[in-house]
C-alpha cells in the first residue's frame, strides 16, 4: 500500500461546478500537508498549505482530518484554467511524499 | 526574482551511458530538492540537501545515482551507468528552510533508450 493514495481520475466537470477530491495517508506521524498543482508538462506549484483547522483561499477550500487520515480540496466555481493535475504532498520529519495526483478537466 | 534554473533541459541517452544534471536554486536558499517524476506518477525525493550536508537520501538509488552541493549553491546529479528505467523527469526545487514552500525548476526530460 502507497504511504500516499489519490483518486487518478480523470474528473471531468462542466464549467461553474464544484469539484472535490481526498488524498489518504497510512502513517499517523505525518506532520504537515499541501496541496501542489502541476499544469501538463510543468513542474508542480504549491496550491495551498493544509492546516489542522482547514483553509480557504478564494475558491479553494483544504481540510484536515486527522482521525480518519485524508486531506481534501474543494474547488467552487470551476473555471477551464483549473484543469491540471492536484498533487497531494504529505511531510513526516524530513520525508516528503506526493502522490500521483489527481486529474482534473473542466469542459465549457 | 529568478527561479530554479536547470539543465539540460533534454536529454536523450543510451543506457549504461553516463548523465549529469544541474541545478541552481533560488538565491539565498537553504535547502535543495531532486526528485524523479515518471510519467503518470507524483515526484519522487531522491535527495534532499541543507546547505551542502545531506538531509535525507534515503530514496537515492546510490549504486548508480549520485548527487553533490559542494558550496550549498549549485548541485549536480549524476546517474552512471544508465537504465532504461532512469527515463523520467528529474525535478530540482529549492526552499529558504526546511519546512517552507518549495519552488521547482523546470526540469531535465531524461530519455534512455
Amino acid at each position: 500500500r502507497k504511504e500516499v493514495e489519490q483518486d487518478p481520475g480523470p474528473f471531468n466537470v462542466p464549467e461553474g461546478a464544484t469539484v472535490a477530491f481526498n488524498c489518504t495517508y497510512s502513517n499517523s506521524a505525518s506532520q504537515s500537508f499541501f496541496w501542489y498543482r502541476q499544469d501538463c508538462r510543468k513542474e508542480p506549484k504549491l496550491l495551498m498549505s493544509v492546516y489542522s483547522s482547514g483553509n480557504e483561499d478564494g475558491r479553494f477550500t483544504a481540510q484536515l482530518n486527522r482521525a480518519s487520515q485524508y486531506i481534501s480540496l474543494l474547488i467552487r466555481d470551476s473555471k477551464l484554467s483549473d484543469s491540471a493535475t492536484y498533487l497531494c504532498v504529505v511531510r513526516r520529519a524530513s520525508k516528503i511524499i506526493f502522490g500521483s495526483g489527481t486529474r482534473l478537466s473542466i469542459r465549457p | 526574482e529568478a527561479g530554479v534554473a536547470q539543465s539540460p533541459r533534454y536529454k536523450i541517452i543510451e543506457k549504461r551511458q553516463s548523465v549529469a544534471f544541474w541545478c541552481n536554486p533560488i538565491s539565498g536558499h537553504a535547502t535543495l530538492y531532486w526528485y524523479q517524476q515518471i510519467l503518470g506518477q507524483g515526484p519522487k525525493l531522491l535527495i534532499q540537501f541543507q546547505n551542502n550536508g545531506v538531509v535525507d537520501d534515503s530514496q537515492l538509488p546510490k549504486d548508480r545515482f549520485s548527487a553533490e552541493r559542494l558550496k550549498g549553491v549549485d548541485s549536480t546529479l549524476k546517474i552512471q551507468p544508465a537504465k532504461l528505467e532512469d527515463s523520467a523527469v528529474y525535478l530540482c526545487a529549492s526552499s529558504p528552510g526546511q519546512n517552507n514552500e518549495q519552488f521547482f525548476g523546470p526540469g531535465t526530460r531524461l530519455t534512455v533508450l
